[in-house]
């Protein structure tokens, strides 16, 4: 079974859509995250969530939002995306006060803006 | 700020040649130290981590010590091979943190 799974895995868009990403986990990890990595590989923290609440909100576009249905679920949701949007994201979730344990990452998903 | 500082890449590597990737930290409070590793296509995996100074992390032949004093925590790797080709990330987070901060990454290309 996939720890964290998202969807999709490939995502090409035209340039003023709007997108959505999913991503669930089966851990029973509280806290979740979503990560931005450039062409260059660096990885930049966008948004965490813990037990649906709000707690990391990086300087990221108001176009970005996230959603957290439930402790299991972080989605992405894009409005208007640009050139620049274009980027692979990750989602990840650990257990509250396990930081030493690390993350578990999914596998990523692919966003192309043409 | 918090930062985390790798090495350039890439390194390219004969097998069986020894590995080193340089990673040093700033960090506010007592961060746990982390190697990610991310393959090809994929999402960043943990390979080793220390939690605290002196310990020493290892797993598939790599190893890191938690250098307190050097703020460092260099990956190392007695004899690479091919598979081990991917991108390398050194991270750390400190208590009562969620925010993991990550290094910029060192690709690895081991040549047969």
């Amino acid at each position: 079974d996939t720890a964290v799974s998202q969807t999709p895995k490939y995502l090409v868009t035209q340039m003023g859509n709007d997108k959505s990403i999913k991503c669930e986990q089966n851990l029973g990890h509280d806290t979740m995250y979503w990560y931005k990595q450039d062409s260059k590989k660096f990885l930049k923290i966008m948004f965490s969530y813990n037990n649906k609440e709000l707690i990391i909100n990086e300087t990221v576009p108001n176009r970005f939002s996230p959603k957290s249905p439930d402790k299991a679920h972080l989605n992405l949701h894009i409005n208007s995306l640009e050139l620049g949007d274009s980027a692979v994201y990750f989602c990840a979730s650990r257990s509250a006060g396990t930081e030493t344990y690390g993350y578990t990452f999914g596998s990523g998903t692919r966003l192309t803006v043409v | 700020g918090d930062s985390v500082t790798q090495m350039e890449g890439p390194v390219t590597l004969s097998e069986e040649a020894f590995l080193t990737i340089n990673c040093t930290y700033t960090a506010t409070g007592y961060p746990s130290l982390f190697w990610y590793v991310q393959y090809p296509g994929e999402g960043l995996q943990l390979l080793l981590k220390a939690t605290k100074a002196d310990d020493k992390g290892s797993n598939k032949g790599f190893e890191a010590t938690y250098r307190k004093e050097t703020t460092s925590f260099h990956l190392e790797k007695g004899s690479v091979q091919v598979s081990d080709s991917a991108v390398y990330f050194c991270a750390f987070v400190t208590s009562g943190t969620y925010k993991y901060i990550f290094g910029t990454g060192t690709r690895l290309k081991v040549l047969a």
